[in-house]
């Protein structure tokens, strides 16, 4: 039984490009939660989405940022136009309801050059 | 706005010691506490805590909450390297389950 799945581990960009970060909850999990965490930090929550509806989106930078997670596939969370301060690892966890045990993934290291 | 603050920042041991993290919170209706242990990689879930006093046990961790004082402990027995990672508090408030995270305790266990 996978737990749940994001990629890629590692991701490098340039300043203006954009990065998308996958996530794929663990089997029979239809809420997905995005959580950012910087050096030396706790995780911050971006973003609450269940299939095809995002349910919170209060922790998201209102630009820029974005996230999905449709009927069929992974969750993607994307950033237009990154910039240095975007660099941080991307946690994605997931629950099959509304309780708040949530699995998390192995993270997405974003850097931005 | 809701705040978990978790103490110390980080903790140098010897394996056999027993250790306390804490956790303490303030946070607007109030549902429950989670442990987690971060390595490397993911968070792990450790406890879920919801009722006032009532110790929650797996092997040598245990944790307990005080919804009264607003503060959790976990408390690590017998400490073994492998106990070594930033354990981090959160608390689940309001409705939605989004959880609000401390800042992590790092704990290093020296052989």
């Amino acid at each position: 039984n996978a737990g749940v799945m994001q990629n890629p581990r590692h991701l490098v960009r340039r300043r203006g490009q954009e990065a998308r970060l996958r996530c794929s909850p663990m089997k029979g999990h239809s809420h997905v939660y995005w959580y950012r965490q910087l050096p030396e930090e706790g995780l911050k929550f971006m973003v609450y989405l269940q299939k095809e509806n995002i349910i919170d989106e209060s922790g998201m930078p209102k630009e820029r940022f974005s996230a999905e997670f449709p009927k069929e596939g992974p969750s993607i969370l994307r950033i237009q136009q990154v910039v240095r301060g975007d660099s941080a690892a991307y946690f994605c966890a997931s629950s099959p309801g509304s309780w708040a045990k949530l699995f998390f993934g192995s993270g997405t290291q974003l850097s931005v050059l | 706005e809701d705040k978990v603050v978790q103490s110390p920042l980080s903790l140098v041991v010897h394996e056999g010691d027993t250790v306390t993290l804490n956790c303490s919170y303030e946070v607007t209706n109030f549902r429950s506490l989670l442990w987690y242990k971060q390595e490397k990689k993911a968070p792990t879930f450790l406890f879920m805590l919801t009722s006032s006093g009532i110790e929650k046990k797996s092997g040598r961790l245990s944790s307990i909450l005080d919804k009264k004082e607003l503060f959790s402990i976990l408390n690590i027995t017998a400490t073994q390297t492998g106990d070594s990672a930033i354990y981090l508090c959160a608390v689940e408030a309001n409705a939605g389950n989004m959880l609000t995270f401390g800042g992590g305790t790092r704990l290093m266990v020296k052989p």
